[in-house]
This record gives C-alpha cells, sequence and structure tokens, in this order.
C-alpha cells in the first residue's frame, strides 16, 4: 500500500519555464513534508520542506506548496535550470517520527 | 565536513551467500538511517539507529537482515543469505538531531544473481 504517490514518472521541461512536479499522499497523520533530489551514482539531497501548519514555503528558485484538504503537495521549480535535471523524491513524514515515506520519483529533464 | 561514506559502492553476490554492507556516517551524527531502493520504486525505510540503539527497526524486511552499529559510529548491514529479490540500491543516511534534511550517502548497489 503505497502511501506517497508520484504518478508521474518523467516530466520535460524547456529551460527557463516553470517545472511542476506533483505527489499525493493518502495518510491523513502525515504533517511533515519534504522534497529530495537525486543525480545519477548520488544519494538523494534535501531540497525544501513544509510543514502542514502552511500552505506554502519558498526557498530561492523552489516553491512547494500543500493542499492538505486534497492530500496533495507540489514543488515548482522556476526558472528551470538545465542543472535541475535530475530525480525528485517527495517525502512525508507525520512530526516527530523519524521514519520518512518516500513517493516513486519523477524523472525531470531540462530541455536547453 | 566529511559526507556519508558507504561502501562498497557496486556488490554482485550469488544467491545464498552473505553480504555485509558499511556506512560511516557524518562525525558526530547519532541518527542513522538506512533505506532500500528496488528497481524503479520508492525508496522504502530500513531502520533507525541513535547512537548504538535501534530506535525503530520496523522496516526489516525479514530476519535475513542484520544491522548493527557498534560504539555508536559505523553501521553494517548484512544480508544472510541473499535472495534474489533482495537486489537494490541501499542508503545510510545520518542526521544530527531531529531533523528531516538527513545526509544521504551515495548508496550501495546490490545485485544477487
Amino acid at each position: 500500500d503505497q502511501q506517497v504517490k508520484q504518478n508521474s514518472p518523467s516530466l520535460s521541461v524547456q529551460e527557463g519555464r516553470i517545472s511542476i512536479l506533483n505527489c499525493d499522499y493518502t495518510n491523513s497523520m502525515f504533517d511533515y513534508f519534504l522534497w529530495y533530489k537525486k543525480y545519477p551514482a548520488e544519494g538523494p539531497t534535501f531540497l525544501i520542506s513544509i510543514s502542514s501548519i502552511k500552505d506554502k514555503n519558498e526557498d530561492g528558485r523552489f516553491t512547494v506548496f500543500l493542499n492538505k484538504s486534497a492530500k496533495h503537495l507540489s514543488l515548482h521549480i522556476v526558472p528551470s535550470q538545465p542543472g535541475d535535471s535530475a530525480v525528485y523524491f517527495c517525502a512525508a513524514t507525520n512530526f516527530g517520527n523519524e521514519k520518512l515515506t518516500f513517493g516513486t520519483g519523477t524523472r525531470l529533464t531540462i530541455i536547453p | 565536513e566529511a559526507g556519508v561514506t558507504q561502501f562498497p559502492s557496486h556488490s554482485v553476490i550469488e544467491k545464498g551467500q552473505t553480504v555485509t554492507l558499511r556506512c560511516d556516517p557524518i562525525s558526530g551524527h547519532d541518527n542513522l538511517y538506512w533505506y532500500r531502493r528496488v528497481m524503479g520504486k520508492e525508496i522504502k525505510f530500513l531502520l533507525h539507529f541513535v547512537k548504538e540503539s535501534k530506535q525503530d527497526e520496523s522496516g526489516m524486511p525479514n530476519n535475513r537482515f542484520l544491522a548493527e552499529r557498534t560504539g555508536g559510529t559505523y553501521s553494517t548491514l548484512k544480508v544472510q543469505p541473499a535472495e534474489l529479490e533482495d537486489s537494490g540500491v541501499y542508503f545510510c543516511a545520518s542526521s544530527q538531531d531531529h531533523s528531516y534534511g538527513y545526509t544521504f550517502g551515495s548508496g550501495t548497489r546490490l545485485t544477487v544473481v
């Protein structure tokens, strides 16, 4: 039973445009959400997070939006750059619990 | 600051053999985690150490997997005997406190043939 779902296995976006990666979750106990970025042959790298008390968190070109009623979050990258090409994982947890539940990842390709 | 180090980076073993994966966390990080990604699927939690103690091992698939963290420093994950379904990439991560911005290692790609 997959509690965190990333339904798009891949996404291609033109350089300079906005990339939007989506994530849905089913467990209503989740109250903290994270995005990780992974390059080939490397481990995931923490990108940005959001607590359920917020609906938006911004860090430079990266913004995460949370819609609790829809159990949906999205990561916006603008403008997209070639170095953003990677696999992006959405993860969720119940704050205070150290265990993260990850999605299957979305491969983002930025086209120059 | 040195990152999380895992070795070997790759391991190919035959079904029924034993393999031991090692993880060296960032110095001073009390929290150490093991995760696994099976081909194309999600990254799944295996277990969490706080210093040398197992805090949560709810993700360990079965008793063929044994994790240790002697002295609260490096950790090993032994698979004995290995089965085909154990193939995947095993990631280790560490953190200093209750922070979710774990630092992950590059992983060990295990192939059981």
